[in-house]
């Protein structure tokens, strides 16, 4: 199984850009990389998906080395609204199910 | 478009009791999963359903069961409950049972078993 490891917490305030780092030693050949946010009292939420290098979207961007065992989500300009829990997950190896492996996140608060 | 909804939002159940807590989604998804999440912590696979009329044990299936009669619907039931069940359950949905497949999820059910 491939796990990952990220910070338990982190904190930043209104305006700047926080970036989160995973590592994944174990990524197989075909497994991505996803990173979800969880709101308290919500399901989790889909914000980016990466295999190689960087991957940018309208919320985040995504740095991908080429080796892959790491990842950094990158949250330009956060707001209070961003506070919330953000998981890293990599698939299961090729011909599992979509079995994400969800590990205890990382607790971002931002602050005014 | 509701996406998925789940019952009920949350209750409060004797141990030893069976209940089953529903799923339903509106997205035509062949995949659905059950999580559970304890106070802080991150989420554990439950079950899982590729396509409809298939079903699979995840990371934590004992105590639990599912059916997967429908495309839709994704009912998990806990045949008799024990207070170590007591967690938030969230149901989620995939287009694809892969794993770059983005999951949808449910807005979860909260279950106090006493």
């Amino acid at each position: 199984l491939a796990k990952t490891t990220q910070p338990i917490s982190m904190d930043s305030y209104e305006g700047q850009e926080v970036n989160i780092t995973c590592s994944h030693n174990n990524i197989a050949t075909n497994d991505y990389i996803t990173w979800y946010q969880q709101f308290p009292s919500q399901g989790p939420r889909f914000i980016i998906q990466g295999y190689k290098t960087k991957v940018t979207n309208e919320v985040a961007s995504l740095f991908i080395p080429a080796d892959r065992k790491s990842s950094t989500l990158s949250l330009p300009r956060v707001s209070l609204s961003d506070t919330a829990v953000y998981y890293c997950l990599v698939g299961d190896p090729p011909g599992g199910y979509n079995k994400l492996i969800f590990g205890a996140g990382t607790r971002l608060a931002v602050h005014p | 478009i509701a996406g998925i909804t789940q019952a009920p939002t949350s209750q409060i159940l004797a141990a030893g009791r069976r209940m089953t807590l529903r799923c339903t989604q509106d997205m035509r998804h062949n995949a659905m999963y059950w999580y559970r999440q304890d106070l802080g912590l991150g989420l554990r696979l439950i079950h899982y359903s590729n396509t409809a009329g298939t079903t699979g044990k995840g990371e934590v299936p004992d105590g639990y069961s599912v059916s997967r009669a429908n495309t839709d619907d994704f009912p998990l039931t806990l045949a008799s409950a024990v207070p170590s069940q007591t967690s938030v359950y969230f149901c989620a949905s995939s287009s694809k049972p892969e794993s770059a497949d983005t999951q949808y999820f449910g807005p979860g059910t909260r279950l106090t078993v006493l």
